[in-house]
């Protein structure tokens, strides 16, 4: 089952702060955070395994509610370069099988 | 250089053809996975392996489509006898540990005609 995002889409200004949520119906063992630019590969962004645990770099963060079964990716000061399409991926046990929502498509305007 | 890469970048086949798409993982990464992606759309998990052993094939839509890692580091994709709808961008991905991050490479866009 295809965990799923929201919001769809979304609009920034540069500086402001934006949450995309994942859930899934599933019970989850991990969620993993990638971010795509048109035309690029998806690079990854962070990890979060089973355990609450939150996680963060730069001005990027993120939360994992296994009770839940729920993830959310924080942006902070939003920057031009943020602009993209964020999925996470999910897995439902220790396992290399990620399914992958449906994604978000962020744009941060100046 | 250092990342996944994918070989061809563009191929473009006749309905009824085999196509044969290339991955060469990171240098040293145990896992590999084989996604396919859609315009638009997050990557659909295909199959994935630890060193040569292929884990998990749940993903391969159906017999026409296998994945091969004889040596454990570079994979295969085959689909035989190829139809409109597996057009796509397939997309491969390696990763250092099992179940760790994965670098994913620029993919293979493929055109049935």
């Amino acid at each position: 089952q295809q965990p799923v995002q929201s919001p769809q889409a979304v609009i920034l200004r540069e500086g402001e702060d934006a949450v995309i949520n994942c859930s899934s119906s599933k019970a989850l063992y991990s969620v993993h955070w990638y971010r795509q630019k048109h035309g690029e590969a998806p690079v990854f962004l962070m990890i979060l395994l089973k355990g609450g645990e939150q996680k963060g770099h730069d001005k990027i963060s993120a939360s994992f509610n296994e009770k839940k079964q729920q993830s959310s990716l924080y942006l902070t000061a939003s920057q031009l370069s943020y602009s993209g399409t964020y999925f996470c991926g999910t897995a439902s046990g220790n396992t290399g099988k990620l399914i992958f929502g449906q994604g978000t498509t962020l744009q941060v305007k100046p | 250089g250092a990342g996944v890469s994918q070989s061809p970048r563009y191929k473009v086949t006749k309905r009824g053809q085999d196509v044969a798409l290339r991955c060469d993982p990171i240098s040293g990464h145990v896992s590999l996975y084989w996604y396919r992606q859609a315009l638009g759309q997050g990557p659909e998990f295909l199959t994935y392996f630890n060193y040569e052993a292929q884990q998990d094939k749940s993903g391969l839509p159906n017999d026409r489509f296998s994945a091969e890692r004889p040596e454990g580091s570079i994979s295969t994709l085959t689909i035989q006898r190829t139809e409109q709808r597996d057009s796509a961008m397939y997309r491969c991905a390696s990763s250092l540990s099992p179940y760790g991050e994965q670098f994913f490479g620029p993919g293979t866009r493929l055109t049935v005609l």
